[in-house]
């Protein structure tokens, strides 16, 4: 079965560096997605990205965020300047859904990547 | 804006008995979409369910199956003939339409005791 992968699993950053999150979502979805789980906390939305652009981001999703599809198969988050609370599970999301296709696709997860950050 | 509650932060039932996770949500919508997530320790995100709030039906897979209350705004989770590999976080999911997305209750942490 199709899978969406993350990469790295694991990433340790010094506060205030760059880093680029990774993730590849099924190859026949449409709409992508990050989300972030804080240790012992619930899943938070950060954006959803259809057709080359951002459709929706959230409060969290500030100027120090960014997501872009640099090519066909991969789907970027990246954080510009780290802080200590960017510290969480980054999960990337695909899904095949059609705005009013009412066949209620799910959204597809990948295995999350660890951000820990120093 | 849309809200999800599950109220309990943690369950434990006997292997081969049955639970129910509860899950309420506030929306003003007629028409969503509402899922169960399983997280086990390894964290990863895994779809256990989904119902249409079209659908009068309640959805099942297998051992799990939904009680959907649309009134209510109620969506509970019932797992029969719990196993070992069932123990894991659950979180129950809403989202306005396809392509929406989703907004994720607390979740519970179930427990199974051998």
């Amino acid at each position: 079965e199709p899978e969406v992968t993350q990469t790295p699993s694991h990433q340790v950053t010094q506060m205030g560096q760059e880093v680029i999150l990774r993730c590849v979502p099924i190859s026949n979805h449409l709409y992508f997605y990050w989300y972030r789980q804080i240790l012992g906390q619930k899943v938070e939305f950060l954006v959803s990205f259809y057709n080359n652009e951002i459709s929706e981001k959230s409060e969290i999703f500030d100027d120090q965020f960014s997501v872009e599809r640099p090519d066909g198969s991969n789907f970027t988050l990246k954080i510009r300047s780290t802080k200590l609370e960017d510290s969480a599970m980054y999960f990337c999301a695909s899904s095949e859904d059609e705005e009013g296709d009412r066949s209620n696709q799910p959204q597809h997860f990948g295995d999350g990547t660890r951000l820990s950050i120093l | 804006a849309q809200t999800v509650t599950q109220s309990q932060p943690e369950m434990s039932v006997q292997e081969a008995e049955t639970v129910t996770l509860s899950c309420t949500y506030d929306t003003s919508e007629s028409d969503y979409y509402l899922f169960w997530y399983k997280q086990p320790p390894s964290r990863q995100m895994i779809l256990v369910i989904r119902q249409e709030a079209y659908k009068q039906q309640n959805a099942t897979e297998n051992r799990f199956s939904v009680n959907f209350q649309k009134a209510a705004k109620s969506f509970s989770l019932k797992i029969s003939d719990s196993q070992l590999g069932d123990a894991a976080m659950y979180f129950c999911a809403y989202r306005r339409s396809p392509a929406q997305k989703l907004v994720f209750g607390q979740g519970t942490r179930l427990t199974i005791n051998p």
